[in-house]
């Protein structure tokens, strides 16, 4: 089975700094593994995803996350924030047979103040 | 663009009521699923399909059943509410290669109640 942690469930940060969100999985098997966002009163939306090749990928509003096979993790990243960017960031897994099944972080609530 | 709506937005009911969500989409995806999401627990499946009349249990189905008569079409029953059943209840779907690779396309939520 899989699993997904997310070691920061709130992260306060002032607008124009960096910001990293953690995200650490288990699995037997290999796996695919995305970020989604969620802003107030909305669904998930796909920030970005891995599924194989370059471990640096980069996804949507200037965020990018890096997977780390040997520390089983794929930490979020953005070098420079906006208020706008303020919402909750859920990491999630899919293992290569589980048919498209996603594992859910806990999730982390990104404040971005002024 | 996909789009997936879910028919309501926030519900309230009375605990013992029978409990429908709706859940639609419009991209011809196979692959349907409902997720619950709580504070501090993120997001935890608890049914999904990969076909019409298809459904299998995913993490948390105790207490709930679901419906597809048509492949645009999933739905969420709570046979009786009970108030530990209010959440938010978010559908999701996927194509065949998405339903491989779990990219998924969200509605906005259901946000339900149960008194």
């Amino acid at each position: 089975a899989q699993s997904v942690t997310q070691l920061d469930s709130q992260v306060p940060v002032f607008e124009e700094a960096p910001v990293e969100l953690r995200c650490n999985y288990s699995s037997s098997v290999s796996v695919y593994l995305f970020w989604y966002v969620q802003y107030p009163n909305q669904g998930l939306q796909l920030l970005l995803k891995y599924l194989s090749g370059s471990t640096l990928v980069k996804g949507i509003n200037g965020f990018e996350a890096e997977f780390n096979k040997s520390q089983t993790s794929f930490h979020l990243r953005k070098p420079s924030v906006h208020i706008s960017d303020t919402a909750e960031y859920f990491c999630a897994v899919s293992a290569y047979n589980q048919g498209g099944k996603l594992i859910f972080g806990q999730g982390t609530e990104l404040s971005v103040k002024p | 663009d996909v789009k997936v709506t879910q028919s309501s937005r926030y519900l309230v009911k009375r605990t013992g009521e029978k409990v429908f969500l709706e859940c639609v989409q419009d991209m011809d995806h196979e692959n349907m699923f409902w997720y619950r999401q709580d504070p501090g627990l993120g997001l935890r499946l608890i049914y999904f399909s990969y076909d019409v009349k298809m459904k299998e249990k995913g993490d948390i189905p105790e207490g709930y059943s679901v419906s597809r008569e048509k492949k645009e079409r999933f739905s969420l029953i709570l046979e009786s509410a009970s108030t530990n059943q209010t959440s938010m209840y978010l559908c999701a779907s996927s194509s065949r290669t998405g339903g491989i690779t779990g990219e998924l396309f969200f509605g906005e939520g259901s946000r339900l109640t149960v008194l």
